[in-house]
């Protein structure tokens, strides 16, 4: 495995729920981000975090808040979504660049 | 602006042959490049980069070679195996910016 881990895998929610996403990472790394893949589309990055500090918020709609901790841990809480946020979410981490960065399996989120 | 495609959504190959998965990038600032691959229900998996100062790389059965006069870059696998059925991610890392830009993948599939 990549040392990045991910809870729950998966998570079926209604538009009025409140859950957190949760990833971790094993790798010693300094900076996590947040993706959103969905079908037939690129992914799409949500948040970055470097050394704890939030470095980039791709225009996320404010029903999605994240939460770094500390460095080996993210947190993408969610309420009020709407279906068309259905996806997988993928976290990921790296070193200092963002050039290499692992992945974790991903929650697949359905809303309902 | 930033955008990274890829030349075909599919392709299909013969168990033993090479596979040669193709990606254009648009941003000539970009200084590096990675391959990711993901299989059903994982996260994507990397694979192998390459840096914009190098015009070839080679990793085990893999080889990615950069042509930055064209913006273009591929992937090539070689003696494919079914192992290697997954979704193809070409992804570049604009100077400067904390971010990777992916592109909308390429499923791959091995006939026996």
């Amino acid at each position: 495995e990549t040392g990045v881990t991910q809870t729950p895998r998966h998570l079926v929610m209604g538009m009025t729920n409140k859950k957190s996403l949760k990833c971790e990472q094993h790798l010693g790394h300094n900076a996590m981000y947040w993706y959103k893949q969905s079908a037939k589309k690129p992914l799409e990055l949500m948040f970055v975090y470097s050394l704890e500090e939030r470095v980039e918020n791709n225009s996320v709609p404010s029903r999605f808040s994240p939460e770094c901790p500390n460095s080996s841990h993210l947190f993408l809480h969610l309420h009020t979504l709407q279906p068309e946020d259905s996806a997988l979410y993928l976290c990921a981490s790296s070193q200092d660049t963002p050039d290499t960065q692992y992945f974790g399996p991903g929650t697949r989120l359905t809303v309902l | 602006g930033e955008s990274v495609g890829l030349h075909l959504p599919t392709l299909s190959v013969q168990e033993g042959d090479n596979s040669i998965i193709n990606c254009a990038y648009s941003n000539s600032a970009s200084d590096y490049f990675i391959w990711y691959k993901q299989e059903s229900g994982k996260g994507p998996q990397f694979i192998i980069d390459i840096r914009s100062n190098m015009d070839k790389r080679q990793g085990q059965r893999v080889t990615v070679l950069l042509n930055k006069t064209v913006k273009h870059l591929s992937l090539q696998i070689a003696a494919t195996q079914p192992g290697d059925s997954a979704v193809y991610f070409c992804a570049e890392s604009p100077q400067g910016a904390q971010k990777l830009v992916f592109g909308q993948g390429t499923r791959l599939t091995i006939n026996p």
